[in-house]
């Protein structure tokens, strides 16, 4: 079940922050965050597993909330290279490993 | 990192031939690989999952006698889209995921991706 992610779009000045949520209605064993620019492929931010491990990007985090199946991404003192689409992707517990996405956020970072 | 190069980049093809599109990790050996379509402003969907050795399992709604996939080695699989036509024209994106327990076992990496225009 397609996870769902909020906001659809936000607008940023440089060195401002954002938050994107990510919610599922099923138990999650990881969730998956990806940026995405336009006309090119995915690329890995970050991971978060249940139980609390997480990998990922240097000045970005996450946060995974294991008893809501929600997680938010921080993206602190913006850059104009954050803009992008923000794709969450979840992978449900007790089941055939299966990554998910939402429908993505638009992020754009002006000057 | 992990890298997973793709091939081609992109490719424009008439209507009714096949296109064949080569997903390769680099640097890992890739358990399971998957496939994805997106269209334009649209998330990623997963068209299948492959595991190097075995059949392609397809997501519901994608045609498995039209997009063939082969995973013949632990860094090799191929999408074949046979008898292309122009609503077969999409965005495809390869996907690698590591040995399960391994350093890299629960990221998938993705490819650049293939840009598909079936005239």
């Amino acid at each position: 079940q397609q996870p769902v992610q909020s906001p659809q779009a936000v607008i940023l000045r440089e060195g401002e922050d954002a938050v994107i949520n990510c919610s599922s209605s099923k138990a999650l064993y990881s969730v998956h965050w990806y940026r995405q620019k336009h006309g090119e492929a995915p690329v890995f931010l970050m991971i978060l597993l249940k139980g609390g491990e997480q990998k990922g990007h240097e000045k970005i985090s996450a946060s995974f909330n294991e008893k809501k199946q929600q997680s938010s991404l921080y993206l602190t003192a913006s850059q104009l290279s954050y803009s992008g689409t923000y794709f969450c992707g979840t992978v449900v517990g007790g089941s055939n490993y299966k990554l998910t996405f939402g429908k993505g956020t638009l992020l754009t970072v002006n000057p | 990192g992990a890298v997973v190069s793709q091939h081609p980049s992109w490719v424009i093809c008439k209507s009714g031939t096949s296109v064949k599109i080569e997903c390769r990790s680099l640097d890992f050996q890739a358990t399971t690989m998957f496939w994805y379509r997106q269209f334009p402003k649209q998330s990623l969907m997963l068209m299948a999952t492959s595991n190097e050795g075995s059949k392609a399992t397809y997501e519901q709604g994608v045609e498995k006698d039209k997009f063939l996939i082969n995973h013949a080695s632990l860094t090799l699989s191929t999408l074949t889209v046979t008898s292309a036509h122009p609503e077969d024209s999409s965005f495809y994106i390869c996907s690698a995921r590591g040995q399960q327990g391994a350093r890299l076992g629960e990221t998938q990496y993705f490819g650049p991706g293939t840009r598909l225009l079936v005239l």
